[in-house]
Parts: structure tokens; sequence; C-alpha cells
């Protein structure tokens, strides 16, 4: 079984110009997190998909940061205009439906590793 | 509201020395707590979990957790590093009311050297 995979790797880009983020989730996982960490700070949490909606997007930044899941599956998360503290590395989790005896593992990917200069 | 310290952001024991990654949380609802590991170009690996069933968790690796209420800690330990623990580490909170199933809040990490 596949595990999640995130695309790009690495993304470098000048300020003001825009990137999108893709995220692949386990297949049949219908939680889909995204998390950043900025250097030396800790990994924090952006935005929560169940299925296609968004369940808790209380982590995202500001405006210029749009999040999509097409169809439950994929989902993308878009910078625009991207800006220089946005630097740092973006991971995708994903999980399964929460099982009786609860505290679900999520599944993360690699991370992309964004900079911005 | 949830957060967790981590205390020492880098760690150096010699191979078979005993392994002790310090995490307190704090939490207004009962918490799950997690450890992840990160090794180079990877992502994030679970550990272990304590999802308030036993308090002291065994996860892989040789690894090991007690959930602490009164300390309000989740520690993480190994009696015998082996290099091949060299890799970050990060100890998760999320809530039990819903079944875990929502967002980590995470610690600043630990990075685990281990010398010969």
């Amino acid at each position: 079984e596949a595990g999640v995979t995130q695309f790009p790797s690495h993304s470098v880009i000048e300020k003001g110009q825009t990137v999108t983020l893709r995220c692949d989730p386990i297949s049949g996982h219908d939680n889909l997190y995204w998390y950043r960490r900025v250097m030396g700070k800790e990994i924090k949490f952006l935005l929560h998909f169940v299925k296609e909606s968004k369940q808790d997007e209380s982590g995202m930044p500001n405006n210029r940061f749009l999040a999509e899941r097409t169809g439950g599956t994929y989902s993308t998360l878009k910078v625009q205009p991207a800006e220089l503290e946005d630097s740092g590395v973006y991971f995708c989790a994903s999980s399964q439906k929460p099982p009786k005896a609860g505290g679900g593992e999520q599944f993360f990917g690699p991370g992309t590793r964004l900079t911005v200069l | 509201a949830q957060s967790v310290t981590q205390l020492g952001s880098h760690v150096s024991v010699s191979e078979g020395a005993l392994v002790l990654l310090r995490c307190n949380y704090s939490s207004s609802v009962p918490p799950y707590l997690f450890w992840y590991v990160q090794y180079p170009n990877q992502g994030l690996q679970l550990l272990l979990k304590y999802t308030s069933a036993a308090t002291l968790v065994k996860g892989i690796n040789g690894f090991e957790a007690e959930f602490k209420k009164s300390e309000t800690s989740f520690h993480l330990t190994k009696p015998s590093a082996h290099m091949s623990d060299a890799a970050e580490y990060f100890c998760a909170v999320s809530s039990a009311f819903s079944g875990g199933y929502n967002k980590l809040i995470f610690g600043a990490g630990t990075r685990l050297a281990v010398h010969p």
C-alpha cells in the first residue's frame, strides 16, 4: 500500500509568485491534514479535511492560503502571492475514520520544502 | 487549550546508553499523546501513542513512554541506544473528546544524536 505522497519535494520561488503544493493521501483515508514547520519552530496545524469538506481551518495563516480537496481524494494547497515568511516545510497527513477505540494514527508524507526568496 | 513542551532541542547519547527524551503537556481536556520520529528525508512516523488505556505504552523499535497525569508528562525512553535511532523526535497532543481525530499540537522537536 502506498503511503502519503507529496509533490513537489522542493520548491524555490520568488516573493509574489504563486505555488501549489499537492498531497495524495493513503487510499480510503477520509481525513486529510496540512501542517507547516517554519525553520526552528514547531510543526503547526493548518487545516483538516473530512472527505471534501473543511472540518477545521483554524490554523490557516491568512487568505493568501487556499486549500482544496477535489472529490475527497487528493488535496492542493495554494499560496498566492507568496511571502518570505511562508518558507518552511509543508506536511500532509491522512487517517482513516475513527475506530471505536479512538486515537487514530495520522500517516505523514515526506513534506514539501518551500523556499521563498 | 493544549500545548507541548519538549525539554532539550538536542540530546546526545552514546551507543548502548539510555535514551530519555522529555515531553510535558498542557491540556484542558483529557489528552491523547503521541511520539513521532522523523528520519532524514522522510515523513513523520508514529512511534507510540497514549489513548487513555495503559499508562505505560510500548512502541516500535524498543521505545516506550509513560503517561503521568500528576506530572503532565509523557517522556520517551529506550534502554539502549542504537546508531539507527539518530533522528528528530516529536511529542504531540490532541483532544480525547474527538477520538483523537483532530489536529495534533506538536512540541518543537528533539534531535537525537548517537555516537559510538
